[in-house]
């Protein structure tokens, strides 16, 4: 089976710096997804990472280090629209998702 | 339009019931997934179809069916909906090239409660 972690909630300042880290356990792995959802509403995809190292888009990047079987996701710059909930999730034959962190950024 | 359609948007029915959510795409994506959400917790997965003649069940598939009823139709039953199946679920689908990196796209979901 698969089992992904990540902290329930985080919490920062507009302008900051976070960082959302995500461990899993799989028996085949692939590759690690970063998903947001805002408020219950349609889950996004945001990042991925196939290699180890770090992504970057934009104001998010992702990392993963598959020896470590760790992975985080960054958010810089934060903005009040990015309180929301972020999920990783390795997507393989039978999707896994982590429960989802909620960063709440405060003014 | 929406490339991932869910319907109903909302539903309240009653135990015993069965209920039919269904899901359409334009995406022209071969894979299709039915998840469901329960509050504070991640997706997880019920049924998958790579393609129309292939079905697979997901982690919680018991009480659920689906059917493929051509690339952009999937549907999911719940066969005699019971209390604990009240949730919110979500459709998505994902592009066959490239292999499992490949984002899966969400509907808007249904919210489903079960009285």
């Amino acid at each position: 089976g698969q089992s992904l972690e990540q902290p329930s909630e985080v919490t920062a300042v507009e302008g900051a710096i976070v960082q959302i880290n995500c461990t899993y356990q799989t028996s085949g792995f692939y590759g690690l997804s970063w998903y947001q959802q805002h408020d219950g509403g349609a889950p996004t995809f945001l990042s991925y990472n196939a290699l180890d190292g770090l992504e970057e888009t934009g104001r998010f990047s992702s990392f993963l280090s598959r020896s470590d079987s760790y992975g985080y996701l960054l958010l810089q710059e934060l903005q009040m629209k990015d309180s929301a909930s972020y999920f990783c999730a390795v997507l393989v034959g039978k999707s896994t998702f982590g429960d989802g962190t909620t960063l709440t950024v405060k003014p | 339009d929406a490339d991932v359609t869910q319907t109903p948007r909302n539903r309240i029915t009653k135990t015993g019931k069965r209920i039919m959510l269904e899901c359409s795409q334009t995406k022209g994506h071969d894979r299709m997934y039915w998840y469901r959400q329960d509050p504070g917790l991640g997706l997880r997965l019920i049924y998958y179809s790579f393609d129309v003649k292939d079905i697979n069940k997901g982690e919680i598939s018991d009480g659920y069916s689906v059917s493929r009823q051509a690339q952009a139709k999937f549907s999911l039953s719940l066969e005699s909906a019971i209390p604990n199946q009240t949730a919110l679920y979500f459709c998505a689908t994902s592009d066959r090239t490239g292999g499992s990196n490949q984002p899966q796209h969400f509907g808007d979901g249904t919210r489903l409660s079960i009285l």
